[in-house]
């Protein structure tokens, strides 16, 4: 199984301000990496698919990179509605596994 | 518009049994791959079954392997989850979702309780 490991756990930033999440993987991964969005109550919600692509309606501030082992999503200046849980997501290998999530916290 | 529209959790014993449904609109659902997936109240989200468009092939995490069972009635736009032997950390919000490779649509899930 493929463990994803996301860092930090927590991330206290202010509005305008650029964010920063990482997601390290067990295995390369190739390409197979993506991101959700979810905030409390609500279902997640799609980001980022194949490492880079930005899902149809996410604004351009929501970028993703990196390839193999290291990935990046970053949000280049903060608007409230962005502070929610991160997660990443592998489809390389069975099982699909998920990262613990990153809390992005208004500071 | 894409809908996925989950229903039939509740409360139930350990060793319980419920069934699970997903009612999906808005797409040509006989082409996508289904799959659920759960999320322990106050915790992440964790893949439990995939479902391929015309049931051939069928994949189930380690946790749930002989206990759940996923199926599919493409004539009725339906996803289905049968969980069997209920467990107190099988208690989740379970969400039906699409595989547009990524997963691309999320319904709002339905709970599934398991408490004496």
């Amino acid at each position: 199984e493929i463990v994803l490991t996301q860092s930090p756990v927590t991330l206290s930033l202010s509005p305008g301000e650029r964010a920063t999440l990482s997601c390290r993987a067990s295995q390369r991964l190739g390409n197979y990496l993506a991101w959700y969005q979810q905030k409390s109550g609500r279902a997640p919600r799609l980001l980022i698919y194949d490492a880079s692509n930005r899902a149809t309606g996410i604004p351009a501030r929501f970028s993703g990179s990196g390839s193999g082992t290291d990935f990046t999503l970053t949000i280049s200046s903060l608007e409230p509605e962005d502070f929610a849980v991160y997660y990443c997501q592998q489809r390389s290998n069975w099982p699909i596994t998920f990262g613990q999530g990153t809390r992005l916290e208004i500071k | 518009e894409v809908q996925l529209v989950e229903s039939g959790g509740g409360l139930v014993k350990p060793g319980g049994s419920l069934r699970l449904s997903c009612a999906a609109s808005g797409f040509s659902f006989s082409s996508y791959t289904m799959n659920w997936v759960r999320q322990a109240p106050g915790k992440g989200l964790e893949w439990v079954s995939s479902i391929s468009p015309t049931s051939t092939y069928i994949y189930y995490a380690d946790s749930v392997k002989g206990r759940f069972t996923i199926s599919r009635d493409n004539a009725k736009n339906s996803l289905f989850l049968q969980v069997n032997s209920l467990r107190a950390e099988d208690t989740a919000v379970y969400y039906c979702v699409r595989d547009g490779n990524p997963f691309d649509y999320w319904g709002q899930g339905t709970l599934v309780t398991v408490s004496s």
